[in-house]
């Protein structure tokens, strides 16, 4: 149980274009969602918490203009990185925890390579 | 199917003990294998293992790859309540033409004084 469906795996697109990475608890209810990149050296920085019904929460220094989200639903949460530049071009991972619990570990999604070329 | 397994799920030790973590995983084109200790920000990196029998050690804590045996450990000696947080093991490996990273469920140590 307790699976987090991350999709697209992997996205190319072209420099000013927008993407839209989704972040999908199939078998429990995520009230919160959490987004993360991953850097070059392994090392996962948090980028915002998705509330459902809610605005996000953004880490310092991450633009929220630029990297939207949106948790319409308690398994569904959605990052659209807008105006893409090489520079965005990362690894970008999700976490949910189910709804009511939370001190219960994450559940991870498999992660989305963007290329932005 | 769990590409990464985690044992054991939880564990409470007292400080000053050894604690030995497992992660056994089961994937074609790995890439690595990854230790992360889950803090309230995001997890933070401890270790990352490409390379058969080659320890690696921060401190108290040092890990180890098989790659025969497809497993990996992570060490903690004298351990502290600081220490008390859930350890995740990731593996890394190329599917689909790009890099993948999967994530065990952790497991969760606690230390008590």
């Amino acid at each position: 149980g307790a699976v987090v469906s991350q999709h697209p795996s992997r996205v190319i697109c072209k420099s000013g274009t927008s993407v839209k990475i989704e972040c999908r608890s199939l078998d429990f209810q995520a009230t919160t969602m959490f987004w993360y990149r991953q850097f070059p050296k392994k090392s996962l920085m948090l980028m915002a918490t998705s509330n459902e019904g809610s605005k996000a929460t953004y880490e310092q220094g991450v633009e929220k203009d630029k990297f939207l989200i949106n948790h319409a639903s308690l398994t569904l949460s959605t990052l659209t990185v807008t105006s893409a530049h090489p520079e965005d071009s990362s690894f970008y991972i999700c976490s949910a925890r189910v709804s009511g619990t939370p001190r219960s570990p994450l559940h991870f999604g498999n992660g989305t390579r963007l290329t932005v070329t | 199917e769990d590409k990464v397994v985690q044992s054991p799920l939880s564990l409470v030790v007292h400080e000053g003990d050894t604690v030995t973590l497992n992660c056994s995983y089961e994937v074609t084109n790995f890439r690595s294998l990854l230790w992360y200790k889950q803090e309230k920000k995001a997890p933070t990196f401890l270790f990352m293992l490409t390379s058969s029998g080659i320890e690696k050690k921060s401190g108290r804590l040092s890990s180890i790859l098989d790659k025969k045996e497809l497993f990996s450990i992570l060490n903690i000696t004298a351990t502290q309540t600081g220490d008390s947080a859930i350890y995740l093991c990731a593996l890394a490996y190329s599917g689909a033409g790009s890099y993948q990273l999967t994530f065990g469920k952790g497991t969760k140590l606690s230390v008590i004084p």
